[in-house]
């Protein structure tokens, strides 16, 4: 089957550095996104990765490993509004198969 | 710009009733999807429409029909309503979707569908 993992829950303090991330397994792969969702709020696109290696987008960054399955989106200088779930998505055969989110718990 | 708009927002409904949730995009965007969002889990894709006149199953078509109108509109009927359709309903759009494609989608607001 199609699957991808992702930790339930993170939690970190302001200012601080999180990584989030993503193991998957799926019969086809042609990308990993990543989409920030508030509570009540849509899903919003962060990012993408169809190569190996790092994406960078202003404080939020993205890696991916293909060999590996696997990928991590990391936040800098971590802010209060930056509370939310995350949420990896992969890129198979022409839809997106999405993980159960990561809910990230931000402290003073 | 208003992006993607759907409606209503919130929905209740008897079991055995049925209903259409519309979406409509005004990005000129190819593709539109119809997502389900169930508490502690991903979203699910219930249908989608890689191009007007052109619809596809997904994940979780029972249940389910829809409509691409016409490039701007998508819209998704539940013909009668059980209470396991309860959910947060999500419609999406993208340029082209697809393979190799760098799939960025933008969602609707969301529709909070509960069936009694």
């Amino acid at each position: 089957g199609q699957s991808l993992e992702q930790p339930s829950e993170v939690t970190a303090v302001e200012g601080a550095i999180v990584q989030i991330n993503c193991t998957y397994q799926t019969s086809g792969f042609y990308g990993l996104s990543w989409y920030q969702q508030h509570d009540g709020g849509a899903p919003t696109f962060l990012s993408y990765n169809g190569l190996d290696g790092l994406e960078e987008t202003g404080r939020f960054s993205s890696f991916l490993s293909r060999s590996d399955s696997y990928g991590y989106l990391l936040l800098q200088e971590l802010q209060m509004k930056d509370s939310a779930s995350y949420f990896c998505a992969v890129n198979s055969n022409y839809q997106l198969i999405w993980g159960a989110g990561t809910k990230l718990i931000i402290k003073p | 710009n208003a992006g993607v708009t759907q409606t209503p927002k919130f929905q209740v409904l008897k079991t055995g009733q049925s209903m259409t949730l519309q979406c409509a995009q005004d990005m000129n965007h190819n593709s539109m999807y119809w997502y389900r969002q169930d508490p502690g889990m991903g979203l699910r894709l219930i249908y989608y429409s890689a191009s007007e006149g052109t619809t596809d199953k997904g994940e979780v078509p029972n249940g389910y029909n829809v409509s691409r109108l016409n490039k701007r509109e998508f819209s998704l009927r539940l013909e009668s309503a059980a209470p396991s359709q309860t959910s947060v309903y999500f419609c999406a759009s993208s340029e082209t979707g697809g393979e190799g494609t760098n799939e960025k989608l933008f969602f609707g607001s969301g529709t909070q569908l509960s069936v009694l």
